[in-house]
């Protein structure tokens, strides 16, 4: 595979479960980023890591714990969610931070909390 | 803060037909501006980027060009087709920071 892929593409789980998401990129790259689409408003930046280390925490609730065990590698651990958390969740990686480095998106994980 | 409107927030027009989707942004000491695609329940398609240095990216029937003491960047689509079909976002990287501020995007129809 190429790219930037995200496992589910659809979840479902209720407020007391728990859950991750996953993201793999297959681009050599060294940053990785969640962002949060929720219906009608921008892209919600959630964190960002370089090199696995996390460099970026968007004043994001505790119960999203992100983790990077590697550079190719990112996911999004959720428990204890709202129904608000309902949205769609987007992984990017790019080459690094900075300079004139294009941002690559996975498919999203459409998530909805009952 | 960087802030980035878009305009208009909607958009249907019939085949064929030469558009101009809108961004602007607060803050012109800006390092790129990209352009993406997304489709309903998709994630992002970069189309074009363009560096703080330059005037204009083509690709295609796609042009986009930037003037930074405007805080203004335009989206040009030629000969729309229904495949162009989509909701377009901006981007914008200020100076100093690696994260972009979008915007919340322009919702094309074409119909056939």
């Amino acid at each position: 595979e190429t790219g930037v892929t995200q496992t589910p593409r659809h979840l479902v789980m209720g407020m007391t479960n728990k859950k991750s998401l996953k993201c793999e990129q297959h681009l050599g790259h060294n940053a990785m980023y969640w962002y949060k689409q929720s219906a009608k408003k921008p892209l919600e930046l959630m964190f960002v890591y370089s090199l696995e280390e996390r460099v970026e925490n968007n004043s994001v609730p505790s119960r999203f714990s992100p983790e990077c065990p590697n550079s190719s590698h990112l996911f999004l651990h959720l428990h204890t969610l709202q129904p608000e958390d309902s949205a769609l969740y987007l992984c990017a990686s790019s080459h690094a931070l900075g300079g004139d480095n294009e941002q690559f998106f996975g498919p999203g994980t459409r998530l909805t909390v009952l | 803060k960087q802030e980035v409107t878009q305009i208009p927030a909607a958009l249907s027009v019939p085949e064929g037909e030469n558009l101009v989707l809108n961004c602007s942004f607060t803050d012109s000491a800006i390092y790129n501006l990209q352009w993406f695609r997304q489709d309903p329940g998709k994630g992002l398609t970069s189309l074009l980027l363009i560096q703080s240095s330059q005037r204009e990216q083509t690709s295609g029937r796609l042009n986009a060009s930037l003037d930074k003491s405007s805080g203004r960047s335009t989206l040009y689509i030629a000969a729309s087709q229904p495949g162009d079909s989509a909701t377009y976002l901006c981007a914008v990287r200020s100076g100093g920071s690696y994260i972009p501020t979008f915007g919340r995007g322009t919702s094309l129809i074409v119909h056939p």
